[in-house]
């Protein structure tokens, strides 16, 4: 059973536009979030993070909110950039990191010029 | 420094053949980590080791799948014998510590036919 659910498998926006990419869990004992970004014929490569003791966290472009109580997190890209044109995956873990990492199925995002 | 390597990058075998796939950890890493990513499951975590040894093997198929750490850089995912259902990109990760910033290898691609 997914513990970390990406219900959009795509999404698509235009250049300059925000993406907001959306994520949900069900294990009350997650408390820590990442998003993975995945180029064709690459590893992901981790991007972005939030612990459960935070709503939001800024990274340049991205940021990420953590709604705890409706178990769900996002990502807002702005402005949206061709660049950013990958899958995109959430993942999660409890106990302060010390345990797996549990990814959901992804999004394609596809920005377009 | 680089990345973590994983070898071959594509596999296609016959149903019922041994299949060995490679992976070196990033030189001082000590987790290691496999993944195998599908369409419908998105990445799930097979196995992780913390300084050669396994730690969690439950997202490990069946006994047809078995993995190891003969040194600390290295480790080895074999599949005997192969079946279709198998067919699919394996992922090796490393990490130093937290477990959060793991760090992907390209992925195998695997075909069994």
């Amino acid at each position: 059973d997914q513990q970390v659910k990406q219900n959009s498998p795509s999404l698509s926006v235009q250049e300059g536009r925000i993406s907001i990419l959306n994520c949900d869990y069900t294990n009350s004992m997650f408390d820590y979030f990442l998003w993975y970004k995945k180029y064709p014929a690459e590893g992901p490569t981790f991007l972005i993070s939030i612990s459960s003791i935070k709503d939001k966290n800024e990274d340049g472009r991205f940021t990420v909110f953590l709604n705890k109580s409706a178990k769900h997190l996002s990502l807002h890209i702005v402005p949206s950039q061709p660049g950013d044109s990958a899958v995109y995956f959430c993942a999660a873990s409890a106990f302060g990191g010390a345990n797996n990492l549990f990814f959901g199925t992804g999004t394609r995002l596809t920005v377009i010029p | 420094d680089a990345g973590v390597i994983q070898s071959p990058r594509h596999e296609v075998t016959e149903m019922g053949q041994e299949v060995t796939l490679r992976c070196k950890l990033i030189s001082g890493h000590n987790s290691l980590f496999w993944y195998r990513q599908t369409m419908m499951r998105g990445l799930e975590l097979l196995i992780y080791f913390n300084n050669n040894v396994p730690i969690d093997d439950s997202g490990m198929p069946e006994d047809r799948f078995s993995a190891k750490m003969p040194n600390a850089s290295f480790s080895t995912l074999k599949i005997q014998p192969s079946e279709p259902r198998d067919s699919a990109v394996y992922f090796c990760a490393s990490s130093l510590g937290r477990v959060h910033e793991q760090y992907f290898g390209p992925g195998t691609r695997l075909t069994v036919t």
